[in-house]
């Protein structure tokens, strides 16, 4: 089965310049996240979506940070306007989850690199 | 909110030897814990993963432990070979509320396998 997708693979930007992500998670999973992996660390969370649905932006920057999951399969993530402090890999997974207190594992994508200069 | 500590960060092993990586997490409340590889360049790829209801789960060389009265886990990897090198994260996520599923990840572990 295909893997999540997406697109660009790397993004070069001038700051205060916006920028957007493409996600396309693995057919038939209905909760999408969108991580920022920081040189060196691991994974921080932006955003959790089930289906259309954002159940937890409580992480993602709302004054130049915006997302959106119409219909519940792609997503996009925006920043605008950008700053030397996002450059960054955006990372989205997907995962299939039926609730209860089962989690389900997530699968990631292969990131997004942005360079803002 | 939860709170994953990882160590080492960095691991530098002979090939056949073996590696460990511990991780301890703060939510008494988190029950799934996972393990990611990352090489350079690439996607987070899931190798192993444990639930609270088992203490240990072993996959050919790979193994994790959970002890949940400490609140830690570890990674246990056997007969290392150079093709295990890469970055180690471990994470913790719970059930239940607004947190549901998302992934607390701990620093990582950059392990190095030697020929």
């Amino acid at each position: 089965e295909a893997g999540v997708v997406q697109s660009p693979r790397y993004k070069i930007i001038e700051k205060k310049q916006p920028v957007a992500f493409w996600c396309n998670p693995i057919s038939g999973h209905n909760t999408l996240y969108w991580y920022r992996q920081n040189l060196g660390q691991g994974p921080e969370l932006l955003i959790r979506y089930e289906n259309e649905e954002a159940v937890d932006d409580s992480q993602l920057p709302k004054d130049r940070f915006s997302a959106e999951r119409l219909k519940g399969v792609d997503s996009t993530l925006k920043i605008q306007p950008a700053e030397l402090g996002d450059s960054a890999v955006y990372l989205c997974a997907s995962s299939l989850d039926l609730g209860g207190t089962f989690i389900y594992e997530q699968y990631f994508g292969p990131g997004t690199r942005l360079t803002v200069t | 909110g939860e709170n994953v500590e990882q160590h080492p960060s960095t691991l530098s092993v002979q090939e056949g030897d073996s590696a460990v990586i511990k991780c301890t997490y703060s939510d008494s409340a988190s029950n799934y814990f996972p393990w990611y590889k990352q090489e350079l360049g690439k996607r987070p790829q899931l190798i192993i993963d444990i639930r609270s209801n088992v203490g240990e789960k072993k996959d050919q060389r790979i193994a994790v432990t959970l002890n949940k009265t400490a609140k830690h886990f570890s990674l246990h990897i056997t007969e290392t070979q150079p093709e295990d090198s890469a970055v180690y994260f471990c994470a913790a996520s719970r059930a239940g509320g607004t947190s549901y599923g998302k992934l607390t990840f701990g620093q990582g572990t950059i392990l190095t396998v030697h020929p």
